[in-house]
């Protein structure tokens, strides 16, 4: 148990554009799930957190009109990435919490790489 | 402050020999979670081990081993008679607020 599907696992878009990143659990139940960003041969950055039914709180220094994360159901979680800069290009994974799965409390997603041209 | 180092950034070693990964952590909190996690080159997580801090007794996986030493705040990983497929990012965390904090990764490389 404890399964986490992020989709999509690479995506390629145009500056301007915006990408949507989904993160579902499958077989529980996540109030509560975690976005980071990595970039290349970086550590994870935790980004923010979003809980389910509220507004996600954002890290320092993370633009959250850029970044918009939606939890409206409790296995699903999605980040926009909006009006996408070649900057954005990074690795996010996305985490959800999860109580007696095998990740003790936490299951990753399997990564999203944006790439932005 | 919350946070955890580990300083070797890149480590390289010959097949079957074994090696040490070495994570020092810092927190105010008396109850927290260290974890190590394996990156290969595909990108996700793989979860390796989580220790609670109240349980400092030593831990061994297979050729995987940890210990955990609250009087230096470090929580090390030793991989035993290394192989290539060990090869990967290994990063060690803390959780704090619910929040997993990771440390920036050591970069391993196990040459056949």
């Amino acid at each position: 148990g404890a399964v986490v599907s992020q989709h999509p696992s690479r995506v390629i878009c145009k500056s301007g554009t915006s990408v949507k990143i989904e993160c579902r659990s499958l077989d529980f139940q996540a109030t509560t799930m975690f976005w980071y960003r990595q970039f290349p041969k970086k550590s994870l950055m935790l980004m923010a957190t979003s809980n389910e039914g509220s507004k996600a709180t954002y890290e320092q220094g993370v633009e959250k009109d850029k970044f918009l994360i939606n939890h409206a159901s409790l296995t699903l979680s999605t980040l926009t990435v909006t009006s996408a800069h070649p900057e954005d290009s990074s690795f996010y994974i996305c985490s959800a919490r999860d109580y007696g799965g095998r990740g003790y409390g936490y299951t990753f997603g399997s990564g999203t790489r944006l790439t932005v041209v | 402050a919350q946070k955890v180092t580990q300083a070797q950034t890149e480590i390289s070693v010959v097949e079957k020999e074994d090696v040490t990964l070495d994570c020092v952590y810092e927190t105010r909190d008396t109850t927290y979670y260290l974890f190590w996690y394996k990156q290969p080159p595909s990108g996700e997580l793989v979860f390796l081990i989580r220790r609670n801090s109240f349980d400092e007794q030593n831990e061994i996986s297979g050729r995987y081993s940890w210990n955990f030493q609250k009087s230096t705040s470090s929580f090390n990983f030793t991989i035993t008679a290394s192989q290539v497929v060990d090869s990967a990012v290994y990063f060690c965390a803390l959780s704090r607020d619910d929040k997993i904090i990771f440390g920036k990764g050591t970069r391993l490389h196990i040459l056949p």
